[in-house]
C-alpha cells in the first residue's frame, strides 16, 4: 500500500530564508508525486508534479522539488521565503498506471515571520 | 472559467440528522472525486465518479455514506444519522479525463470545501 510521511506538522522561517518541506513515500510501483498548497478557508491548488523524465520540477511561486528514487523523497524548496508563503503544504501520491486517486500526507504548516 | 464550485461552504447538523453536500465541476469535466479532511490531518480519499457512475468507492464508510453524479447537476455527497465523528471538511476536486498515456495523472482542481459541524 501506498503511503506519504511529511516530517514536521510545523514550519517556521524568517523571510528571505530557504524553506525546506519534507516528504517520504512508500510504493511498490514507480509513483506519480504532488505538492499541493492550501490557504486558510480555500481549496487545494497545485504547486507542482513529477510524473516521469526530470526529477528537478519547477513549479509555481518559485518553488522546486527533487525526486530522489533511491531516498524515496520528493522534498519541497523555496530559496527565499516571503510572508505570502504562509499556509499549509500537503506532499501527494498518485499509483501509476492508475487514475488519479491521490494519497496525501498529514500536512505541514508554514509559517513565516519577519 | 468558474471553477470547482462546492456549497454549502458551512453546514452545521444536529446529531441523526442529514447532510447533503454538493459540488458542481469545473465546465467540461466529467470526473468528480471527494476527500475527507480531519482536523491536524490530511486529505483522505472516499470516492470518485464519472456521469452516472461510481468508479471507486474504496474510501467511503460502509454505512451512512452515499454519492452520486447524476447525468444533470451537482454530484452529492450525503451523509445521513451524522454523528460527531463525521465533523470535517469535505473536498470536490475535478478533472476532465481520469488518466492519459501511460497512466499519467491529470490535474485535480479542488473547491474550497464544505465545512460540516456535528452537534
Amino acid at each position: 500500500a501506498q503511503s506519504v510521511t511529511q516530517l514536521g506538522s510545523h514550519v517556521s522561517v524568517s523571510e528571505g530564508a530557504l524553506v525546506l518541506l519534507r516528504c517520504n513515500y512508500s510504493s511498490s510501483v514507480p509513483p506519480y508525486l504532488f505538492w499541493y498548497v492550501q490557504y486558510p478557508n480555500q481549496g487545494l491548488q497545485l504547486l507542482l508534479k513529477y510524473t516521469t523524465g526530470a526529477t528537478l520540477v519547477k513549479g509555481i511561486n518559485g518553488f522546486e522539488a527533487e525526486f530522489k528514487k533511491s531516498e524515496t523523497s520528493f522534498h519541497l524548496t523555496k530559496p527565499s521565503a516571503h510572508m505570502s508563503d504562509a499556509a499549509e503544504y500537503f506532499c501527494a501520491v498518485s499509483p501509476s498506471g492508475g487514475y488519479n486517486k491521490l494519497i496525501f500526507g498529514a500536512g505541514t504548516r508554514l509559517a513565516v515571520h519577519p | 472559467n468558474a471553477g470547482v464550485m462546492q456549497n454549502p461552504r458551512h453546514l452545521v447538523r444536529r446529531r441523526g440528522q442529514e447532510a447533503r453536500l454538493r459540488c458542481s465541476p469545473m465546465k467540461g469535466h466529467s470526473h468528480v472525486y471527494w476527500y475527507r479532511q480531519l482536523p491536524e490531518e490530511g486529505l483522505k480519499f472516499m470516492v470518485y465518479l464519472q456521469k452516472e457512475n461510481i468508479i471507486d468507492e474504496s474510501g467511503m464508510p460502509k454505512e451512512r455514506f452515499s454519492a452520486e453524479f447524476p447525468k444533470e447537476g451537482p454530484s452529492i455527497l450525503r451523509i445521513q444519522q451524522v454523528v460527531r465523528g463525521d465533523s470535517a471538511a469535505y473536498f470536490c476536486a475535478s478533472s476532465d479525463r481520469g488518466q492519459g498515456l501511460a497512466g499519467t495523472p491529470y490535474e485535480q482542481y479542488f473547491g474550497p470545501g464544505t465545512r460540516l459541524t456535528v452537534t
